[in-house]
């Protein structure tokens, strides 16, 4: 069954540093997303993009985050400067379309940690 | 914004048992998503509901959409270990399926055998 990858599994970064976190979707997906969900606590929406651009973001989803479609395949969550409350399991999804009914699939997700 | 309420917070069960969760809300979803989540994985989707009082199953689950719109249920018949793990409710607003989902705080399971 066609999975979503995300790479890497793990990343530690320093408070201030940027990362990038890597999503390959499903091919023949449109939709794509990202989540994170703190140790412990419920998963939450960042945001969704469609067609090249952003379609809705989160209250979460502030100017120190930024997506990004770079080729036909990946699909980039970016945060530039890190603090330490971004430490949380990241996780991409994607769906097969805006037709009502198309349910999202997860990737095993990116731990981050800022120290 | 939007809430989902779920419960129970954990549950411990005998293997063999039947398991009950659910979840509410003070505000109407359009649809109702049930995800697993294992350790160190992303949520997988078990059951998808998109019509009010709709009652699906998959397996030894069963799922159903409140007819208020605005609850959910997921029931579990005859446990068995691998059924271990975290399991979300989700609910969209949104009539298409890019809008977002909104996810209640989970009841962790946990299965003796």
């Amino acid at each position: 069954e066609p999975e979503v990858t995300q790479t890497p599994s793990h990343q530690v970064t320093q408070m201030g540093q940027e990362v990038i976190l890597r999503c390959v979707p499903i091919s023949n997906h449109l939709y794509f997303y990202w989540y994170r969900q703190i140790l412990g606590q419920k998963v939450e929406f960042l945001v969704s993009f469609y067609n090249n651009e952003i379609s809705e973001k989160s209250e979460i989803f502030d100017d120190q985050f930024s997506v990004e479609r770079p080729d036909g395949s990946n699909f980039t969550l970016k945060i530039r400067s890190t603090k330490l409350e971004d430490s949380a399991m990241y996780f991409c999804a994607s769906s097969e379309s805006v037709r009502f009914g198309s349910p999202l699939h997860f990737g095993n997700g990116t731990r981050l940690t800022v120290t | 914004g939007q809430q989902l309420n779920q419960s129970p917070q954990s549950m411990f069960i005998q293997e063999g048992e039947d398991v009950s969760m659910n979840c509410t809300s003070s505000s109407i979803f359009n649809t109702w998503l049930w995800y697993k989540q294992d350790p160190g994985e992303g949520p997988v989707l078990l059951i998808a509901l998109y019509k009010a009082g709709e009652l699906t199953s998959n397996g030894r689950l069963t799922a159903q959409f409140g007819i208020t719109r605005k609850d959910s249920f997921l029931n579990i018949s005859a446990s068995i270990p691998s059924d271990v793990g975290i399991y979300f409710c989700a609910g969209q607003v949104g009539e298409t399926s890019g809008s977002r989902l909104t996810f209640g705080e989970g009841t962790q399971l946990t299965v003796n055998p």
